[in-house]
């Protein structure tokens, strides 16, 4: 399946600073990637949809202003948070959809990134 | 709206024993269903899935499956745990393979006792 890189792994930042998040499919062009949120010990909650060479699809609830999606090549999305704040503190997952790889593979996730906004 | 639900949010079993971790969806069509494991501060890495087909699915480490369109599940098991396996684990369902994002249950989390 997909190979997918996602940096940094955690981070930490001061309160009112933004933070991007990079998501890459390494040997596979994503036309799609997923964003997921995850509290701990808590399951995966879809944030938003990002699309290749158009707007990204929120999730209801989800911030567009405050989570910005950027999906520029067939490669790479970012999820920038901005003005990031304590209760952003959270385990960010991008994801790979199998399209196109055919049915033989899942879904493949990239290692997270662990947020700390302080 | 899809769903998935773990009824288990934690289940503890002895080394050696066997596991059954249970997954029940709701999708109105064919469903694409997947188990996940993940380990403390780490991402997913894939079990098994089901798309069609043979009803029981094996996967890495051990793991199978067994999809029961009936009874709407596909539940997890191994016959025999090793202290590694202790993780958080992950039933989700997607379907119209393809873009389709993913509904995850609410994960179960294992503990292995010597």
């Amino acid at each position: 399946g997909a190979v997918v890189s996602q940096h940094p792994s955690w981070v930490i930042c001061k309160s009112g600073t933004s933070v991007k998040i990079e998501c890459r499919s390494l040997d596979f062009q994503a036309t799609t990637m997923f964003w997921y949120r995850q509290f701990p010990k808590q399951s995966l909650m879809l944030m938003a949809t990002s699309n290749e060479g158009s707007k990204a699809t929120y999730e209801q609830g989800v911030e567009k202003d405050k989570f910005l999606i950027n999906h520029a090549s067939l490669t790479l999305s970012t999820l920038t948070v901005t003005s990031a704040h304590p209760e952003d503190s959270s385990f960010y997952i991008c994801s790979v959809p199998p399209y196109g790889q055919g049915v033989t593979y899942g879904y493949t996730f990239g290692s997270g990134t662990r947020l700390t906004v302080v | 709206a899809q769903s998935v639900t773990q009824p288990d949010i934690h289940i503890t079993v002895s080394e050696g024993a066997s596991l059954e971790l249970r997954c029940n969806y709701s999708y109105g069509a064919t469903p694409y269903l997947f188990w996940y494991v993940q380990s403390p501060g780490q991402g997913l890495q894939l079990l098994l899935k089901y798309f069609s087909g043979d009803t029981l699915v094996q996967g890495i480490k051990g793991f199978e499956a067994e999809f029961k369109r009936s009874q709407s599940s596909f539940n997890l098991r191994k016959p025999s745990v090793h202290w590694s396996d202790a993780a958080e684990y992950f039933c989700a369902v997607g379907g119209d393979f393809g873009n389709e994002k993913l509904t995850f249950g609410t994960g179960t989390r294992l503990t292995i006792i010597p």
